[in-house]
């Protein structure tokens, strides 16, 4: 019953593939979202989605395609890894308005060899 | 444009004293602000938001519109308030966070 879950928890790759994450959550949420931590523990978004529509892209290299085939799930394509997309993945969601919590996922470790 | 600040990466203290995580925004319409934790091993999750005015495991934060802070306060640390804390900023309907740069808050038996 967990609200909101990410596979795979760990990927190990090499530089050049492509690569995917899978979020998913059971919240009734009408809002997704992806944030990248960057080795610095510095988390920013990459991107939002609402009703399954993109309402935020926050200048993330086109190699990263998110993919919301409902509104429970919010997927992220990464194409031709790069040794800077090594990082920690959240997906998270929540419901509309500006003070409304987010609820997290346990993340995705993302190691680009 | 949304801006938080954490000046502090790190910082300790012995069980028993006063805690002050300190958080700065910058924001030009009305900011919601949140602390978010992480312990270890366990997801980001939500500790408090200014909205809500209230305590969670004895933190507290008060907005001072003034000064541009949202520092999180507990009076007396305990060894399991040892985590990661981000500081956050929410200006739209969205929800899409601005977090700072985390403070990792170690507290010392």
């Amino acid at each position: 019953d967990t609200a909101v879950s990410q596979t795979p928890k760990y990927l190990v790759t090499q530089m050049g593939n492509d690569k995917s994450i899978k979020c998913e959550q059971n919240l009734g949420h009408d809002t997704m979202y992806w944030y990248k931590q960057d080795s610095k523990k510095f988390l920013k978004i990459m991107f939002s989605y609402n009703n399954k529509e993109l309402i935020i892209n926050e200048t993330v290299p086109n190699r990263f395609s998110p993919k919301s085939p409902d509104k429970a799930h919010l997927n992220l394509h990464i194409n031709s890894l790069e040794l800077g997309d090594s990082a920690v993945y959240f997906c998270a969601s929540s419901q509309e308005g500006v003070s409304a919590e987010a609820f997290f996922g346990q993340g995705t470790r993302l190691t680009v060899v | 444009a949304q801006r938080v600040t954490q000046p502090e990466k790190l910082l300790s203290v012995f069980k028993g004293a006063p805690v002050e995580l300190k958080c700065n925004y910058s924001y030009s319409g009305s900011p919601e602000l949140f602390w978010y934790v992480q312990y270890s091993r366990q997801r980001l999750q939500l500790l408090l938001r200014h909205i809500s005015r209230e305590s969670i495991k004895g933190f507290t934060a008060d907005l001072n519109k003034g000064e541009t802070s949202f520092h999180l306060k507990k009076p007396f640390a305990q060894e399991e308030d040892s985590a990661m804390y981000y500081c956050a900023l929410s200006g739209t309907s969205y929800g899409k966070l601005t977090f700072g740069q985390g403070t990792i808050l170690t507290v010392h038996p």
